[in-house]
């Protein structure tokens, strides 16, 4: 069975330091990967998405992922982060049948 | 363009209750799907429908339904209220129910069961 697997329940980081947000998931079939954002009080937006082609993935506010079949990994990554990033951060996995399989969130916490 | 709209906000049930919850997806959208989110649980998906029919279903008992009506507007109702249901519900609409379609998020409606 389909399952996502998001290492860090919390990461804390100060402003302007990279981060890194792990994502794994388990599947034998091709699949559909995203993260998705939750800023407080808020609804979850797409940061972004991996479908085919490079293993490179650019979203907005600076962050990309990278897809790797042999690690089943889509790690969520940013150079340095601001203020504004603090959130809730979503990964997810598709297979062709639409439903979506989510991991359990990390939360982001930036330290001044 | 209006995004998707929940409503209500916030409701206050007791056990053995009965709730339905709202949702009105963008304009155009014809894809409707539900979710139950809980602390430290992530996202469990509840149901999805298009076109008014419902085409996936998540491992939730009877007591949790919905459906879609023709301008794509869908509903969800859990009867029988636990305490367990104490969750933020979420919907989401999109284009159609590919499965790399990007998926729009409402706010929520926060249902608390006492």
């Amino acid at each position: 069975a389909q399952s996502v697997t998001q290492l860090d329940s919390q990461v804390p980081v100060f402003e302007e330091a990279p981060v890194e947000l792990r994502c794994n998931y388990s599947s034998s079939v091709s699949v559909y990967l995203f993260w998705y954002v939750q800023y407080p009080n808020q609804g979850l937006q797409l940061l972004l998405k991996y479908l085919s082609g490079s293993t490179l993935v650019k979203g907005i506010n600076g962050f990309e992922a990278e897809f790797n079949k042999s690690q089943t990994s889509f790690h969520l990554r940013k150079p340095s982060v601001h203020i504004s990033d603090t959130a809730e951060y979503f990964c997810a996995v598709s297979e062709s049948n639409y439903q979506l399989i989510w991991g359990a969130g990390t939360k982001l916490i930036i330290k001044p | 363009k209006a995004g998707v709209t929940q409503t209500p906000r916030y409701l206050i049930k007791t056990r053995g209750q009965q709730v339905t919850l709202s949702c009105s997806p963008i304009s155009g959208h014809r894809s409707v799907s539900w979710y139950q989110q809980t602390p430290g649980q992530g996202l469990q998906f509840l149901f999805e429908y298009f076109s008014e029919t419902q085409r996936n279903k998540g491992n939730f008992p009877g007591r949790f339904s919905g459906r879609q009506f023709s301008n794509s507007r869908s509903e969800m109702n859990v009867s029988t209220l636990e305490l367990g249901d104490s969750a933020l519900y979420l919907c989401a609409s999109s284009l159609s129910h590919r499965a790399e379609e990007k998926l729009f998020f409402g706010s929520g409606t926060q249902l608390s069961v006492l």
